[in-house]
């Protein structure tokens, strides 16, 4: 089965500082990469997503994330928080089996960015 | 155009008691998933609906049920409402059983 691990549970950094969270996925077959985002009180928006084609990804609000195969890991990136970026972020992977795709989430990460 | 919709936005119940939630998916799209996220984790898998069948299910007591109607909406219904059933619950559409999910907002469940 695969999974999915984020690292930290909450990161916190200055507004204009790098955000860097982290994900590493297992799959024994080329996986399908989510990253989503939840603001408090709402649903998820999708970010960006890994579907094999180009290794690093470009999202909405200036998010982008690296698929790295030799080390499992697709972790998300923004060169200078703003400080509308604080919310939760999920990371998930795809899972094909019997007829039906279902997402399977990492525990989530929340952020938060301090003036 | 319009999202995933989801009613009711909040909703309180007690144990025991039973629960129906509603989601309209995006137009044209014909695949229903649904979603548990318990305060602090990631969202789990309930099940996936595809033109009115189940295709898949995920590792939910049998208290959960849900259907999906000929306009490819769907309900979610729990019997027996335990706390740990406390939740925000999520429904998602995509065009076909393989395609990109898209969520609504969800529906919060508070057990008491």
């Amino acid at each position: 089965a695969q999974s999915v691990t984020q690292l930290g549970s909450h990161v916190s950094v200055s507004e204009g500082a790098l955000v860097l969270l982290r994900c590493n996925y297992s799959s024994s077959v080329p996986p399908y990469l989510f990253w989503y985002v939840q603001y408090p009180n709402q649903g998820l928006q999708l970010l960006l997503k890994y579907t094999s084609a180009a290794t690093l990804v470009k999202g909405i609000n200036g998010f982008e994330a690296e698929f790295k195969k030799s080390e499992t890991s697709f972790h998300l990136t923004k060169p200078s928080a703003h400080m509308s970026d604080a919310a939760e972020y999920f990371c998930a992977v795809s899972e094909f089996s019997g007829g039906y795709n279902k997402l399977i989430f990492g525990a989530g990460t929340r952020l938060a960015v301090h003036p | 155009d319009a999202g995933v919709t989801q009613s009711p936005t909040h909703l309180i119940k007690t144990r025991g008691q039973h629960v129906t939630l509603r989601c309209s998916p995006i137009s044209g799209h014909k695949s229903v998933s649904w979603y548990q996220q318990v305060l602090g984790q990631g969202p789990q898998f309930i099940f996936q609906y595809y033109e009115k069948e189940e295709r898949g299910r995920g590792n939910f007591p049998d208290r959960f049920s849900a259907r999906q109607f000929p306009n490819y909406s769907s309900e979610l219904n729990v019997n027996a409402l335990l706390l740990g059933d406390s939740a925000l619950y999520l429904c998602a559409s995509s065009l076909g059983a393989y395609n990109e999910q898209f969520f609504g907002p969800g529906t919060r469940l508070t057990v008491l």
